[in-house]
């Protein structure tokens, strides 16, 4: 599996951006960038997932590399309700029954 | 709740004993997962079904632990002779083919196992 390299932690205060930065360099043409995040005590959400192009909706967004080795995961205006693990992991599109977890970035949000 | 459902949600166990999980997939969907997770990791891959078939098996379950989905609806996994390393999150997820090439996996809350 191509492997990403995250941030083991970043902090936020409330309402403002978090960039969470995602490096993937052995990324091949036909894997697919996700991120899902975990709250606490929970099991994981999807997040966002993209290709190529840079994605929006109604959680984050998630801007690209043009050499696609790296990416950001945005959210707009953290809330305390944000605070979690959040992962980056790359799927094959051929082969994408598994989803394979690095240790994320754990994410605090300071009111 | 439609969600994907897990029980029990904590189990604690002697060492030796076994232990049995069941997982209740969201409706729809017919791959089935179930990942562990250890305190401070991301959860790892163990086992998925699409269907009622066990498509593979990551090197993660020992002979000790065993995964069925009779019907292609909800999913057991048995660990037998637990030992105290099996402590940890289980967690089941589902998902749907009918969105390939792309299918999100929503996950269960987890159960936790401690093994004394």
């Amino acid at each position: 599996d191509a492997k990403t390299t995250q941030p083991n932690s970043m902090e936020s205060n409330e309402e403002e951006p978090v960039h969470l930065p995602c490096n993937h360099s052995t990324i091949s043409g036909t894997d697919y960038i996700h991120w899902y995040r975990q709250l606490p005590s929970q099991g994981p959400e999807y997040v966002i997932h993209g290709l190529t192009s840079n994605v929006n909706n109604r959680m984050a967004s998630l801007a690209i590399a043009e050499d696609r080795k790296s990416s950001t995961l945005i959210l707009h205006r953290a809330t305390l309700r944000d605070a979690a693990v959040y992962y980056c992991i790359l799927r094959d599109s051929g082969n994408d029954y598994k989803l394979s977890f690095g240790a994320g970035t754990t994410v605090t949000v300071r009111a | 709740d439609t969600g994907v459902s897990q029980d029990p949600r904590h189990k604690i166990t002697k060492r030796g004993q076994n232990v049995t999980f069941r997982c209740d997939p969201i409706s729809e969907h017919n791959r089935l997962y179930w990942y562990r997770q250890t305190l401070g990791q991301g959860p790892e891959f163990l086992t998925y079904f699409q269907n009622e078939a066990q498509l593979e098996k990551s090197r993660l379950l020992s002979d000790r632990f065993s995964a069925e989905r009779p019907k292609g609806s909800f999913s057991t996994l048995e660990i037998q002779r637990t030992e105290q390393g099996d402590s940890a999150m289980y967690l089941c997820a589902s998902s749907s083919t009918n969105r390939v090439p792309y299918n999100e996996q929503f996950f269960g809350p987890g159960t936790r196992l401690t093994v004394l």
